[in-house]
């Protein structure tokens, strides 16, 4: 099992620019979620699902889009990257049995600076 | 709104102290999750606590919840330098939607 796969792991932008962070679970998990980490913040929601086609906001979802076509993938689109979004985003999945949620594994990480 | 508090932020200790790091957090839960991540990496399960009174035990680490006080503590027996990491605590507030505290930086020096 290759688990959650994030790619890529690094990235340099210009301001303005878009693009896409991928995604990918082999799990068959229901619930998905992206996370963005800063220093002293911790761990801050910028969207979640909890299904294919279902999607919701977090915390923090200024600035971003995502989708869930399918069970495996979570994109996230930056739609015009600021400096305030220089992070490392970390994508996380999860599953419920009998209606309790056991908890998430994540990805391994993608670190974006904006400049 | 869902807050999740975490303290100290900051921990250094010696090696074969015990200590006891908070997470208290604001709205009814009975979902409490407890993470541990190394320098450059990537989150890690470390407990899964899904009612009042749970408690779960991992080689130095204890973790339990109250529900009612809203408090989840993480204690560390006899800590060892492998032991340094950052510790977050996360909540599932109802929905899925998971609330991370701001994260225990812990360092054991020998």
């Amino acid at each position: 099992n290759a688990g959650v796969t994030q790619t890529p792991k690094f990235q340099v932008l210009k301001t303005g620019q878009s693009m896409t962070l991928q995604c990918a679970q082999d799990m068959n998990h229901e619930y998905m979620s992206w996370y963005r980490q800063d220093p002293g913040m911790g761990l801050r929601l910028i969207h979640y699902s909890v299904g294919a086609g279902i999607t919701d906001q977090g915390e923090v979802p200024n600035g971003y889009n995502v989708s869930r076509s399918t069970t495996e993938d979570f994109p996230l689109r930056l739609l015009s990257a600021a400096p305030s979004q220089t992070s490392v985003y970390f994508c996380a999945s999860s599953y419920s049995r009998g209606g309790l949620n056991y908890g998430y594994t994540f990805g391994s990480g993608t670190r974006l600076t904006v400049v | 709104e869902l807050k999740v508090e975490q303290n100290p932020l900051f921990l250094s200790m010696q090696e074969g102290k015990n200590y006891t790091i908070y997470c208290n957090y604001s709205t009814t839960s009975d979902r409490l999750y407890w993470y541990r991540q190394d320098p450059g990496k990537s989150l890690e399960s470390l407990f899964v606590l899904l009612s009042n009174g749970a408690v779960k035990q991992e080689g130095r680490l204890m973790a339990s919840l109250d529900t009612k006080a809203r408090l989840s503590t993480l204690h560390i027996t006899a800590a060892v330098h492998d032991l340094s990491a950052t510790y977050f605590c996360a909540v599932d507030s109802g929905t899925y939607k998971y609330i991370f505290g701001t994260g225990t930086r812990l360092k054991v020096l020998a």
